[in-house]
């Protein structure tokens, strides 16, 4: 069975870095795109970026670019969405899925959760 | 950036009722538009890739429809099960975008 493993809920303070993952399992993972889409409590889905897993190329939305950084390690079927400094605002469930360039199927990871908190 | 309006924000119906979702493109995006359902506490799930092509699995009470600007998602004969939030999604241009949602509340 295909699906993405999302790594578990955080807790950090603003101005802390971050980095959580999504890994791949049961369909080959060079495949197809990955795309991170954020939730902010009770809010709708918002597109963050995307990335090639087989070489790594990333797309980013303006609103993201330059806060966050995606990348990917095919060699162990993950990709990344990563900050360096977090602010409060960035209280969001994460969600990966394999959407962004190819429709013929989605595969979601579960959502991480992260709380940013003085 | 191609904004995504949906209409209503939000929509309480009966069962068996019939329920239309509007999703209209700031310009023209081709058949690039999807359709997705999230429940809640749940992951989104895609039900209508391309404007109108139906995921496999995906109830034949589900129906989406449209090209250019305007599309719509049907839901004929609505179930309890279908109280969610439902978002369109465009992919025909950078960046990518998601309506606003729609919350389908059962009566």
């Amino acid at each position: 069975e295909a699906q993405l493993v999302q790594s578990g809920a955080e807790a950090k303070k603003p101005g802390e870095s971050l980095r959580i993952s999504c890994q791949g399992s049961g369909y080959t993972f060079t495949s197809y795109w990955i795309s991170w889409v954020r939730q902010m409590p009770g809010k709708g889905l918002e597109w963050m970026g995307r990335i090639d897993p087989s070489d790594s190329y990333a797309d980013y939305s303006p609103s993201f670019q330059g806060h966050v950084t995606i990348s990917a390690d095919k060699s162990i079927s993950t990709a990344y969405l990563q900050w360096s400094s977090l602010k409060a605002s960035d209280t969001a469930i994460y969600y990966c899925a394999t959407i962004g360039f190819n429709y013929d199927t989605d595969y979601w990871g579960q959502g991480t959760l992260v709380t940013v908190s003085s | 950036e191609i904004v995504l309006t949906q209409s209503p924000d939000f929509q309480s119906v009966t069962p068996k009722e019939k329920v239309t979702i509007t999703c209209r493109a700031s310009q023209s995006i081709g058949s690039g538009l999807h359709w997705f359902q999230q429940k809640p506490d749940q992951s989104p799930k895609l039900l209508v890739k391309y404007a109108s092509q139906s995921m496999p699995g995906v109830p034949s009470r589900f129906s989406g429809s449209g090209s250019g600007t305007d599309f719509t998602l049907t839901i004929n004969s609505l179930e309890a099960e279908d109280a969610a939030a439902y978002y369109c999604h465009q992919s025909s241009t950078l960046p990518l975008t998601f309506g606003g949602g729609t919350k389908v509340e059962i009566k």
